[in-house]
């Protein structure tokens, strides 16, 4: 399996404009979750998705961030308008069944940089 | 106060040398709890789960305090390759929580 694949690994923008982060999961796995990580607050969970169904969203900062999973092979996370402060990296990471044996699988990040 | 905290670090040791990292977590509800590693410009991947028994993966030992809310990840003999950003997560109701890290300078 290739693993999580994540696009576009590198993304700058200017304010405003639109964002879109895609994730693939590793095929099988019912869990997708999407972090994001800066130097100041570390590693974030935003949401997490269950058999392509939003479980938890409470670390979406707010209306500006959406994100979706139309079918189990993908997933996005969008943000519009984008601003200077979303400037991060992004994960998704993917895990089969029960949590409590803790291997996430993570992509190798998307870098925004919004200007 | 963060859910999960850990020593701010960094650390910079000599090759050979043991090293401690220390975390803390608030949430009694926390199930399970992990040491991931992450390499620069890198994702996070898991390196060990830790039991309360504690447990050993070569030169990796982790231990768990469930009554001081407390895990610690003990390095022995430490090698260029182990320098890296240590995580400590800990796991409850499928919320994986993240501390910020601790660095760790493996120097020749």
């Amino acid at each position: 399996d290739a693993g999580v694949i994540q696009s576009p690994r590198h993304e700058v923008t200017e304010m405003g404009q639109e964002v879109t982060l895609r994730c693939k999961p590793i095929s099988g796995h019912d869990y997708l979750f999407w972090y994001r990580q800066t130097m100041m607050r570390g590693l974030e969970l935003l949401i997490y998705f269950n058999n392509n169904v939003p479980i938890d969203d409470s670390g979406m900062p707010e209306d500006r961030f959406s994100a979706k999973m139309p079918n189990a092979s993908f997933s996005t996370l969008k943000i519009q308008p984008s601003e200077p402060r979303d400037s991060a990296v992004y994960f998704c990471a993917t895990l089969s069944g029960r949590g409590d044996t803790g291997e996430l699988f993570f992509g190798e990040g998307s870098r925004l940089t919004v200007l | 106060r963060k859910e999960v905290e850990q020593d701010p670090g960094p650390f910079n040791v000599p090759e050979g040398a043991t090293v401690a990292f220390n975390c803390t977590y608030s949430n009694s509800a926390s199930q399970s709890f992990f040491w991931y590693r992450q390499d620069c410009r890198k994702e996070p991947k898991l390196l060990m789960s830790v039991y309360s028994s504690g447990n050993e993966d070569g030169r990796f030992t982790a231990q768990l305090n469930r009554a001081s809310q407390y895990i610690s990840l003990l390095i022995r003999d430490s090698k260029l390759s182990d320098s890296a950003t240590y995580l400590c997560v800990a796991y409850y109701g499928q919320n994986f929580v993240f501390g910020p890290g601790t660095r760790l300078s493996v120097l020749p």
